[in-house]
């Protein structure tokens, strides 16, 4: 089975700021990684995806991430945050050929930009 | 319509009514999904439906009925809930039967369920 662990459960950072959220999973098997966003009272919005290939992902909204796998990480990031990037963040991942297995979400990191 | 919708938005009963959720998928995908989403808790995977079968129920109390009558929709009948289960209910999809692919999932805009 495969986890996935946000260390950070909220991250306050000024506009126009960079910001990282981190995330690590573990898997016996290669996973496909995805970032999700949630803005207030809505549902989980896909912010890009890792399936394969370059391991630099380039996702919506200026947002990136990097699959490393000998960190077993996959770290979102963005180079300067706007007030409207403030939302909670999912990472999830999920095996590759492993027979039955949905997404396994992290619990969530909650970005706060304020001015 | 496009994507996932989920009907109502915001739904408030007392704990002896009966109410339903709906949610209906435009994207032409073989699985649907119920998760469950608490203040300061994680997601959690309450159903799974792949190929319109139960596939996943996840020790959900009998107080929750699922129904997918069709690969397009699917339902979550609600009867004696408790305050506990005030919560923002998503429905999700994904293109593949369920297990299968990336695990991709498109969720839908949620309702929101306050227990009296």
């Amino acid at each position: 089975a495969q986890s996935v662990t946000q260390l950070d459960s909220q991250v306050p950072v000024f506009e126009e700021a960079p910001v990282e959220l981190r995330c690590n999973y573990s898997s016996s098997v290669s996973v496909y990684l995805f970032w999700y966003v949630q803005y207030p009272n809505q549902g989980l919005q896909l912010l890009l995806k890792y399936l394969s290939g370059s391991t630099l992902v380039k996702g919506i909204n200026g947002f990136e991430a990097e699959f490393n796998k000998s960190q077993t990480s996959f770290h979102l990031r963005k180079p300067s945050v706007h007030i409207s990037d403030t939302a909670e963040y999912f990472c999830a991942v999920k095996a590759m050929n492993s027979g039955y297995s949905t997404l396994t979400f992290g619990k969530g990191t909650m970005l706060l930009v304020s001015p | 319509e496009t994507g996932v919708t989920q009907t109502p938005r915001h739904l408030v009963m007392g704990m002896t009514n009966k109410k339903s959720l709906k949610c209906e998928q435009h994207l032409g995908h073989n699985a649907m999904y119920w998760y469950k989403q608490s203040a300061k808790k994680p997601l959690e995977l309450m159903f799974v439906y792949s190929l319109e079968e139960r596939v996943e129920n996840n020790s959900v109390p009998s107080r929750f009925s699922p129904e997918c009558p069709n690969s397009s929709h699917l339902f979550l009948h609600l009867h004696t809930l408790q305050p506990e289960d005030s919560a923002l209910y998503l429905c999700a999809s994904s293109p593949r039967p369920a297990g299968e692919g990336t695990g991709e999932l498109f969720f839908g805009e949620g309702s929101r369920l306050t227990v009296l």
